[in-house]
């Protein structure tokens, strides 16, 4: 079937490193791709997309990378910091039933230690 | 701007019980979905309504759940019945019309049941 999904649980980072959270999708029809981040009892927060059309977008310390050759989204933190320790989400935006349908994948945990 | 406004927080129901969960979505947004998270996992999706419409709820247990969004007030999701297996966080989002970037979430109600 189709779907969103991750390929690593869990990532621990230095203070200061680079962060890179990947995940592979399997629905080529999708328009826009979403990073979320979700913090410990907080709803998820928008960081970054990326429409279907692009490679490459960046943000403030965040850049997406989108591979359609091979079904992959990336999501790279630039000199991570203690406040990025939070969950984060790949999420597709899928045109289903009329309207734009927002599917998630499974999550990454980013552990920022000092 | 308020943003999504969920409540309560925090629900505790026995098994048997009613659950209400309410949810107002942001100014001028008049589309509100539902969704499920449990814990260490993604977000599942619910439901889709408009005002006083359910336009999508292929995600929606067939039995003891249902949702509503009436002219006037907040989005309600009703769980009759709970089971300890109803235990898990709901997050509201809203959107504008054709959301095409995505949604916009509340902070969540976390139900347990016991």
């Amino acid at each position: 079937g189709e779907s969103v999904g991750l390929h690593l649980p869990t990532l621990s980072v230095q203070e200061g490193d680079n962060s890179i959270i990947n995940c592979a999708y399997s629905n080529s029809a999708s328009d826009y791709f979403i990073w979320y981040k979700q913090e410990s009892g907080k709803g998820p927060q928008f960081i970054i997309d990326i429409r279907s059309n692009m490679d490459k977008r960046q943000g403030q310390r965040v850049t997406v990378l989108l591979n359609k050759t091979v079904k992959h989204l990336s999501l790279q933190i630039a000199a991570t910091q203690p406040g990025d320790s939070a969950v984060y989400f790949c999420a597709e935006l899928r045109l289903s039933g009329g309207y734009n349908k927002l599917i998630f994948g499974a999550g990454t945990r980013l552990a920022v230690h000092p | 701007n308020a943003g999504v406004m969920q409540n309560p927080r925090h629900l505790v129901r026995r098994r048997g019980q009613e659950a209400r969960l309410r949810c107002s979505p942001m100014k001028g947004h008049s589309h509100v979905y539902w969704y499920r998270q449990l814990p260490e996992e993604g977000l599942k999706f619910m439901v889709y309504l408009q005002k006083e419409n359910i336009i999508d709820e292929s995600g929606m247990p067939k039995e003891r759940f249902s949702a509503e969004f009436p002219k006037e007030g907040p989005s309600i999701l009703r769980i009759q019945q709970v089971v300890r297996g109803d235990s898990a966080a709901y997050f509201c989002a809203s959107s504008p019309q054709g959301a095409n970037r995505g949604y916009t979430f509340g902070s969540g109600t976390r139900l347990t049941v016991v």
